[in-house]
């Protein structure tokens, strides 16, 4: 079975400061999404990256894949509050189609 | 443009009883996907359904769940005899085509007393 590890599983942080969020997967796959969602709510799309080498960025936040490592990582730039939620990558690992493989999620404190 | 509509939106049930969450996807989405999440975890993928067809059932428990995807309708999930440890979030997806964007529905909190 593809497994997904995401680290690290809880991260606080202070405004204004820069991290990364890790995502390692297992077996090859061409396409990665990364997911936010707020306690008690849907998970929001926030990017799909299909090729190796994609990189994306909205706001604060850059997403990359290197499919050859198996890595994708999501980075913040100049934290604010509003981004404190929990985030997910998914792989789709499964032969008929979308069966993601969620990550155990990284819940983000971003503290003022 | 309505997106994924689940319902009920929260469920209480006793043990024993049957739960039946709805999904009704995105206008034109013929293929859904359920996944369940539980306490302090990511999800886990249960089953995909193509209109009328179940096409991959691999994460689904072997007894007491069920899914339908008619040519008409919402797809449902369905829980027979509920345990205390069916209580999870339960997340219906929908996408246009295989391989392509799933959007999320806001979830059904099934709580089993």
């Amino acid at each position: 079975e593809l497994k997904v590890e995401q680290n690290p599983l809880f991260l606080s942080m202070q405004e204004g400061k820069n991290y990364t969020i890790y995502c390692n997967y297992s077996t090859t796959s061409d396409r990665l999404y990364w997911y936010r969602q707020d306690p008690g709510k849907s998970l929001e799309s926030l990017f799909v990256l299909l090729s190796n080498g994609a990189v994306k960025q909205e706001g604060r936040l850059m997403a990359s894949l290197d499919t050859k490592a198996r890595l994708s990582t999501l980075h913040i730039t100049a934290a604010v509050h509003d981004l404190s939620a929990t985030y997910f990558c998914a792989v789709d690992g499964g032969l008929t189609g979308n069966q993601f493989y969620f990550g155990t999620g990284t819940s983000l404190t971003v503290i003022p | 443009n309505a997106g994924v509509m689940q319902n009920p939106r929260h469920l209480v049930r006793r043990r024993g009883q049957e739960a039946r969450l709805r999904c009704s996807p995105v206008k034109g989405h013929s293929h859904v996907y359920w996944y369940r999440q539980l306490p302090e975890e990511g999800l886990k993928f249960m089953v995909y359904l193509q209109k009328e067809n179940i096409i991959d059932e691999s994460g689904m428990p072997k007894e007491r769940f069920s899914a339908e995807f008619p040519k008409e309708g919402p797809s449902i999930l369905r829980i027979q005899q509920v345990v205390r440890g069916d209580s999870a979030a339960y997340f219906c997806a929908s996408s246009i085509g295989k391989n392509t964007e799933a959007f999320f529905g806001q979830g059904t909190r099934l709580t089993v007393v």
